[in-house]
């Protein structure tokens, strides 16, 4: 069974550090792995998706790494902004069930 | 492109009562809709999967008989929480996936019902 773990479940850091947040998952049968932003009572915005072929997606300021052998991924944010302050949500679709598996999320704070 | 809506955004209801929550796929067509269920503080669970004109699968755990998903066009699909009690009290998000739209089975999320029963 696909499990998906997030470490830290919570970090707070001081605008403009770069930080990184961390994912991993125990089977690597997946197609493909994704990384959403979720705000206080708000749905998800998809920041990233990294097909299972790929090694790594960059948007902006983001860039998200994988790693499917060690079943690993790790979100970097550089130059944090107090608007980067949400839930961070990891999630693979396992390419067993097809079915999306979501890890219980890091809370970023970014303090001004 | 790849937009999907719910309807409604929040609802608060007497306990006993049946709520019908509506996903929509606006600018495709969704060939397989998902509902997912959040608790406070917690992440994301998988409720159930709906194939356009075939019935949903559900989870394991979860009641089909007071989870009622219809999925009866390619656009639209509706959850109704049967005879509703406080702790069916949830945020309740659906997704939508069409084969020819972004990534193989990436999914598009809608904005989420807030779900209050008194």
């Amino acid at each position: 069974k696909q499990e998906v773990t997030q470490i830290p479940a919570a970090l707070s850091v001081p605008e403009g550090e770069n930080l990184v947040l961390n994912c991993s998952f125990t089977d690597s049968a997946i197609y493909n792995l994704q990384w959403f932003r979720q705000d206080p009572g708000k749905g998800l915005t998809s920041l990233l998706l990294i097909q299972s072929s790929q090694r790594e997606q960059t948007s902006g300021r983001l860039n998200a790494s994988l790693d499917k052998s060690s079943g690993r991924s790790t979100l970097y944010i550089a130059a944090s902004q107090p608007g980067d302050s949400a839930t961070y949500l990891c999630a693979v679709i396992s390419s067993n069930t097809g079915k999306l598996i979501f890890g219980q999320g890091t809370t970023l704070q970014v303090k001004p | 492109g790849a937009v999907v809506s719910q309807h409604p955004s929040w609802v608060i209801c007497k306990s006993g009562t049946s709520v019908k929550i509506e996903c929509r796929s606006l600018d495709f067509q969704a060939t397989t809709m998902f509902w997912y269920r959040q608790f406070p503080k917690q992440s994301l669970m998988l409720m159930a999967t709906s194939n356009e004109g075939s019935k949903a699968t559900y989870e394991q755990g979860v009641e089909k008989d007071k989870f009622l998903i219809n999925h009866a066009s390619l656009t639209l699909s509706t959850l109704t929480v049967t005879s509703a009690h406080p702790e069916d009290s949830s945020f309740y998000i659906c997704s939508a996936r069409d084969p020819g739209k972004g990534s193989y089975n990436e999914q598009f999320f809608g904005p989420g019902t807030r779900l209050t029963v008194l």
